[in-house]
């Protein structure tokens, strides 16, 4: 399967822990957005990386998520401290300049 | 920033009409409209896309249309069936924003034999 891949698929955590989740992006597309999903909405930027430089982070971003994507390959989100509000699907989607986005499966979190 | 408003929200359909689901955009500098298409549990399809230099792209059953004055592009789905149920994702995005997706809230299309 060449699509976007995503890890963990689903990961429950207790409020107040960190959480990593991992994108591996279609091979040689250069462009990789996350975004957050919550039940009932349509996906809401997060962020995007042009190679492994990270050119434009949304206001929902707050200080509590980085995301690294360091040789211009995979990508991480780790969101620190968790909150009940984290609670969402988190979708990675990757793409080769100019083109059309190509999402992958996501990660369901869901924090107690 | 853009806002993309999506009607309507559900539509129910007999297998073999058309489905019609409409969405408006606030920026004048958006560019870039693709639509998806997304089953529970799975990550957004990609189903088409059209680029503000193009009035209507056709794609089999699947069209788009886009009318740049009015900011409003709409997707056609003619001889609908049931695998067509799903729930339809359009957007919009401006070339100089990296392209980041802003989303409409959804349609949740049901498609009854």
């Amino acid at each position: 399967d060449t699509g976007v891949s995503q890890d963990p698929r689903h990961k429950i955590t207790k409020r107040g822990q960190n959480v990593t989740f991992r994108c591996d992006p279609i091979s040689e597309h250069n462009r990789l957005y996350w975004y957050r999903q919550t039940l009932g909405q349509g996906p809401e930027f997060l962020t995007y990386f042009q190679n492994e430089a990270q050119l434009e982070k949304s206001r929902l971003l707050s200080d509590r998520f980085s995301a690294e994507r360091p040789k211009g390959s995979f990508s991480t989100l780790e969101i620190q401290r968790t909150e009940q509000g984290d609670s969402a699907m988190y979708l990675c989607a990757s793409s080769l300049t100019p083109g059309p986005q190509f999402f992958g499966p996501g990660t369901r979190l869901t924090v107690l | 920033g853009e806002n993309v408003e999506q009607h309507p929200s559900t539509l129910s359909v007999q297998e073999g009409d058309s489905a019609v689901i409409k969405c408006t955009y606030s920026d004048s500098a958006s560019n870039y409209f693709p639509w998806y298409k997304q089953e529970l549990g799975k990550g957004p399809q990609l189903i088409i896309d059209i680029r503000s230099n193009v009035g209507e792209k056709k794609d089999q059953r699947i069209a788009v249309t886009l009318n740049k004055t009015a900011k409003h592009f709409s997707l056609h789905i003619t001889e609908t069936q049931p695998e067509d149920s799903a729930v339809y994702f359009c957007a919009a995005s401006i070339a100089n924003s990296g392209y980041a997706l802003n989303f409409g809230k959804g349609t949740s299309l049901l498609v009854t034999p």
